[in-house]
């Protein structure tokens, strides 16, 4: 199984501020098969990025991905007061399926 | 647009069997895979299992033993049964559809709390 370690567990920023969070693997994920997510309180996940760096439909281009095989990172360019969120990354290149633990974006 | 929707009860004792269903709307069921996840109160997301039309299943290995993911394509509708639940067992249950096996989550449901308590 394939583990993966989000950091920070939490980052604090104020709005207009670029966020970057990581998610590290604990082996290789084959084929860049990296999602992100973003969660409200109260909500389902909502898919942002996939193939570690496409972004779903609808998600602006303020949001972006990269990194491959065990480093990948997500990077939101501009925070705006909706960003406020926890992400999440999932590994989809073995099975099973795996989430990391999350990094919360709170406002500073 | 893919609008999945889980059903079924809010409360199971110990010991007993969780049972849950999706509704999926939008689309049919016999193209795509559909996962059942789950979110303990206040942590991460943890993927159960997913069912593919052809009624192939792949299960999370933690879960496996306790774990049989269904359909019925009559209905478009897939289900979720754990066995044998303990007070771990409480979370919220999502289901979701990925267009391939192994493959990112693009439609979710609101997800549906059980608790489990005597």
């Amino acid at each position: 199984e394939i583990v993966l370690t989000q950091s920070p567990g939490t980052l604090s920023l104020s709005p207009g501020e670029r966020a970057t969070l990581s998610c590290r693997a604990s082996q290789s994920v084959s084929s860049s098969y990296l999602a992100w997510y973003q969660q409200k309180p109260g909500q389902a996940p909502r898919l942002l990025i996939y193939g570690a760096s496409s972004r779903a439909t609808g998600i602006p281009d303020r949001f972006s991905g990269s990194g491959s095989g065990t480093d990948l990172t997500l990077t939101i360019s501009r925070l705006e007061p909706e960003d406020f969120a926890v992400y999440y990354c999932q590994q989809y290149g073995s099975s099973p399926l795996t989430f990391g633990g999350g990094t919360k974006v709170e406002i500073k | 647009q893919v609008q999945l929707q889980e059903s079924g009860p809010g409360l199971v004792k110990p010991s007993e069997t969780l049972s849950l269903t999706c509704t999926v709307s939008g689309g049919s069921i016999s193209n795509s895979y559909w996962s059942w996840i789950r979110q303990p109160p206040g942590k991460g997301l943890e993927w159960i299992g997913y069912i593919y039309y052809s009624g192939s299943t792949n299960y999370n290995p933690s879960l496996k033993s306790r774990v049989t993911i269904s359909e019925d394509t009559s209905k478009n509708q897939f289900s979720l049964k754990l066995r044998s639940v303990t007070a771990a067992d409480t979370a919220v249950y999502y289901c979701a559809r990925s267009g391939d096996y192994n493959d990112y989550l693009d439609y979710w449901g609101q997800g549906t709390l059980v608790t489990v308590s005597s």
